[in-house]
């Protein structure tokens, strides 16, 4: 079975633009959370999406949003870059909302120049 | 707030020796509790998992882990460490119906 994808590998953006990242899951899974991991760092959470909803929020601004389709994949969409926006944007996949055992993609690396 | 700390940033072993890597957490209730390894350029892979039960937690590729409420730690133990177990580890605290709080994460090289 496939695992969790996620699209583009790298991506190189300038300052004041837009991205989406996209995402998607393990085949059954339903839950998709996406999390940001800076250079030197652990992930820290962004969002949980459980059958189209938000159901968990990380602390990041509102330029961070992201939603769910009903083939369960997602999208992350960050709004006017900066450059503190540049890590690794890592996706995971679970089978119900509860987190017990997450799966994850091999993430898309975003740079803002 | 719930939080993880793993105190060793960079760790270097030899091969074939043993391996522990330190997590201490804090969390409000039972906590649930995780080991990830990330290999360069890669994403997470989930080692082994703490939610109830026997202390003692065994996991993929040789790992373990002791969960120790009184000292609200839960450390990764391999008995003999391979060249291939080189990697970035993580602990992980949360899970369930909250969300998954990571620590700084702790270097592993291993020398011949």
């Amino acid at each position: 079975d496939a695992g969790v994808t996620q699209s583009p590998t790298h991506l190189i953006k300038t300052r004041g633009q837009q991205v989406t990242l996209r995402c998607s899951p393990i085949s059954g899974h339903k839950s998709v959370s996406w999390y940001q991991q800076v250079l030197g760092q652990g992930p820290q959470f962004i969002f949980q999406y459980y059958e189209k909803e938000e159901r968990g929020r990380g602390n990041f601004p509102d330029r961070f949003s992201a939603r769910q389709f009903p083939n369960y994949s997602s999208e992350l969409n960050v709004n006017a870059l900066l450059l503190g926006d540049s890590a690794l944007y890592l996706c995971a996949s679970s089978l119900e909302q509860g987190l017990y055992e997450q799966y994850f993609g091999p993430g898309t690396r975003l740079t803002v120049t | 707030a719930q939080s993880v700390t793993q105190p060793d940033i960079h760790i270097t072993v030899s091969e074939g020796a043993s391996l522990e890597l330190r997590c201490n957490y804090s969390y409000g209730a039972t906590p649930y509790l995780f080991w990830y390894v990330q290999s360069p350029g890669q994403g997470l892979q989930l080692l082994l998992k703490y939610f109830s039960g026997d202390t003692l937690v065994q996991g993929i590729k040789g790992f373990e882990a002791e969960f120790k409420r009184s000292q609200s730690s839960f450390n990764l133990r391999k008995p003999s460490v391979h060249w291939s177990d080189a990697a970035e580890y993580f602990c992980a605290v949360g899970g369930g119906y909250q969300k998954v709080t990571f620590g700084t994460g702790t270097k592993l090289q291993v020398i011949p």
